[in-house]
């Protein structure tokens, strides 16, 4: 059973690009979340995708979207980068929509760092 | 509002200590909180959930909603247990953890 992967592990941006993050789900799971952690802080919620639609949403601006695939991988697209978007990009997968919060998987991360 | 606070962010213990990390959370409504940890340069992972009532790798937690605490706790501390430890709390219906700031342990030899 393959895990949780992202790409890449860290990125160096400038203030106003536009990146894009990766996530593949772990085998079997049908539903990605993704959060960012800021350094010193706990992970925060940005959303959550089943079955290639958005099924939820934390408190961040429409500059950060999102798709997932049919092979239920995920991206991660976060537009005009501001310095405090610096942080760590964990992407978190669960086998079905309604399995709770307990059988998120979560991926290594990307360290994103905005210059 | 749904929150979790750990109130330290750094504990430190000998080796053999009993080992308590406090998490406090708000939630109105029947709530479903969570350990996780992580170890150095490994990724997060759950340690456990409070519906289970298990013990993994020495550690307990318990849901108490008059105090609406869910502390964790280990009698007797390894070097091992040394991590970062996060509580999270389940919030919205699509399951998303909403986590605490977390504790950094360092067990002492």
């Amino acid at each position: 059973e393959t895990g949780v992967t992202q790409s890449p592990t860290h990125l160096i941006k400038t203030r106003g690009q536009q990146v894009t993050l990766r996530c593949s789900s772990q085998s079997g799971h049908n539903t990605v979340s993704w959060y960012q952690q800021a350094l010193g802080q706990g992970p925060q919620f940005i959303f959550q995708y089943y079955r290639e639609e958005e099924n939820g949403r934390g408190n961040f601006p429409p500059r950060f979207s999102g798709l997932q695939f049919p092979n239920y991988s995920s991206e991660l697209n976060v537009n005009a980068l501001e310095l405090d978007d610096s942080a760590l990009y964990l992407c978190a997968s669960s086998p079905r929509r309604t399995s709770g919060a307990d059988t998120q998987y979560f991926g290594p991360g990307t360290r994103l760092t905005v210059l | 509002a749904q929150r979790v606070t750990q109130p330290e962010k750094l504990l430190s213990v000998f080796k053999g200590a009993p080992v308590e990390l406090k998490c406090n959370y708000s939630y109105s409504g029947s709530p479903e909180l969570f350990w996780y940890v992580q170890y150095s340069r490994q990724r997060l992972q759950l340690l456990l959930r409070h519906i289970s009532r298990e013990s993994i790798k020495g550690f307990t937690a318990d849901l108490n909603k008059g105090e609406t605490s869910f502390h964790l706790k280990k009698p007797f501390a390894q070097e091992e247990d040394s991590a970062m430890y996060y509580c999270a709390l389940k919030g919205g219906s699509q399951g998303n953890l909403i986590f605490g700031k977390g504790t950094k342990l360092s067990v002492k030899p």
